[in-house]
């Protein structure tokens, strides 16, 4: 089974307009932590926001927002205010087992391809 | 953030010849990455770089197709053996540091395979 599953693999949203990525995850520890990546077309990767399992608010950095709705195990990212320059990819990805400061590598999505009209 | 960089940006290479890319990390990288990933597809951890060790091979990666290096704790290098068009791909490497262990990439390795 996946343990990371985003369901959109190509989304259109309009310039200025808000845009919910969909990232949903599946993973039987207490402890985890869930990331949003960017990737444009040159190819590196920027990390967006993190939500730790244990924390009771949503994560937000600037125009990105993470719902984080723990129960079903969905981890969405909210752009607002999309800009022409939020075309990309978007990978969703987990760690599992950071009690204890565990850095170990991340899983990651399939990736959605976000395209911002004009 | 934490600085990777990672040479070279792309290449062409031939079939069954050897490509070795290079990244440099700042001294604040504890844990180092190098992922793969094939055109259109998500990334796939291929390995943890170990210090002055060998690295930790994920499922399906072998040492004697990707060997990796890491003599000290701000560099490492992946090697591709004996290339063909199958290994296409970006090449990421990557580290962790601070308290989320938030992962940081380099520029990625773009190679194309002939």
């Amino acid at each position: 089974a996946q343990k990371i599953t985003q369901t959109q693999p190509g989304m259109f949203v309009q310039e200025k307009e808000a845009v919910t990525l969909d990232c949903t995850y599946d993973t039987s520890d207490q402890s985890y932590g869930l990331f949003w990546y960017k990737q444009p077309s040159s190819g590196e990767m920027i990390f967006l926001i993190y939500q730790g399992s244990y924390d009771e608010q949503n994560a937000t950095e600037g125009r990105y927002s993470l719902n984080f709705q723990k129960a079903r195990k969905s981890a969405n990212l909210v752009i607002s205010a999309s800009q022409l320059g939020d075309s990309a990819m978007y990978f969703c990805a987990m760690r599992e087992h950071i009690y204890g400061g565990s850095q170990g590598n991340l899983i990651f999505g399939k990736g959605t391809k976000l395209s911002v009209k004009p | 953030s934490a600085v990777i960089s990672q040479k070279p940006s792309r290449d062409i290479c031939q079939r069954g010849t050897s490509l070795t890319i290079q990244c440099q990390v700042d001294s604040q990288v504890t844990m180092m990455f190098w992922y793969r990933q094939q055109p259109g597809q998500s990334l796939t951890l291929i390995a943890t770089a170990n210090q002055g060790s060998e690295a930790t091979y994920e499922s399906g990666f072998v040492i004697d197709k990707f060997p990796i290096s890491r003599p000290n704790l701000t560099f490492s290098t992946l090697t591709v053996s004996n290339m063909s068009p199958e290994d296409s791909s970006i090449y990421l490497c990557s580290g962790t540091r601070g308290n989320t262990g938030e992962l940081f990439f380099g520029e990625g390795s773009r190679l194309t395979v002939l």
